[in-house]
């Protein structure tokens, strides 16, 4: 029974179209994050939610919309999606920030290919 | 602000041999310090972690780390390498939004 899991492993879309990625944790965390993981690897915040609330919003374009519909879920939706747009997208979950060890259970990553 | 260094894009070591992989931080205040690891296709999944407590820490599948204050430095070590040790590693520190904040990573390979 995966802990983090998120859907699709693997979007190839055009430019200009808009998609979403889904994500689900069972580990019974408060707070879900979206990372960004681009072609060098580098790994960085975009977002994080705690109890459905928006706690982080690093600068990222406003294309992109998370949207917790619960403390389990959390999901990123993308408008016209742009070449640099490209990278595997990690969903992550961590119990809330206030007792946070800092252990993160990530996804497997969605890859998403702008073509 | 909080940041990590990681030295060396790639480390090569031969199976059995030792893994040093390195580390430093910057941090105005005591850090939180982590290593990740993500084997391919895989999310990262954390093999320690530094919270104040015990300089040297141990992990799992081997690993260590020493956090050294007057080196600020937290580098991962195992005595000796296996292939399952192959994976990208991230070192990474809590920033004071308690966000982790991630190095570039250093990809390990390891030769039969």
């Amino acid at each position: 029974d995966t802990a983090v899991s998120q859907t699709p492993k693997y979007l190839v879309t055009q430019m200009g179209n808009d998609k979403s990625i889904k994500c689900e944790q069972n580990l019974g965390h408060d707070t879900m994050y979206w990372y960004k993981q681009d072609s060098k690897k580098f790994l960085k915040i975009m977002f994080s939610y705690n109890n459905k609330e928006l706690i982080i919003n690093e600068t990222v374009p406003n294309r992109f919309s998370p949207k917790s519909p619960d403390k389990a879920h959390l999901n990123l939706h993308i408008n016209s999606l742009e070449l640099g747009d490209s990278a595997v997208y990690f969903c992550a979950s961590s119990q809330w920030q206030g007792a946070n060890t800092g252990e993160l259970f990530f996804g497997e990553g969605s890859r998403l290919t702008v073509l | 602000a909080q940041s990590v260094t990681q030295l060396g894009s790639h480390v090569s070591v031969s199976e059995g041999a030792l893994v040093l992989l390195r580390c430093n931080y910057s941090s105005s205040v005591p850090p939180y310090l982590f290593w990740y690891v993500q084997y391919p296709n895989q999310g990262l999944q954390l093999l320690l972690k530094y919270t104040s407590a015990a300089t040297l820490v141990k992990g799992i599948n081997g690993f260590e780390a020493e956090f050294k204050k007057s080196e600020t430095s937290f580098h991962l070590t195992k005595p000796s390498a296996h292939m399952s040790d192959a994976a990208e590693y991230f070192c990474a520190v809590m920033d004071s939004s308690y966000k982790l904040i991630f190095g570039s990573g250093t990809r390990l390979l390891v030769r039969p």
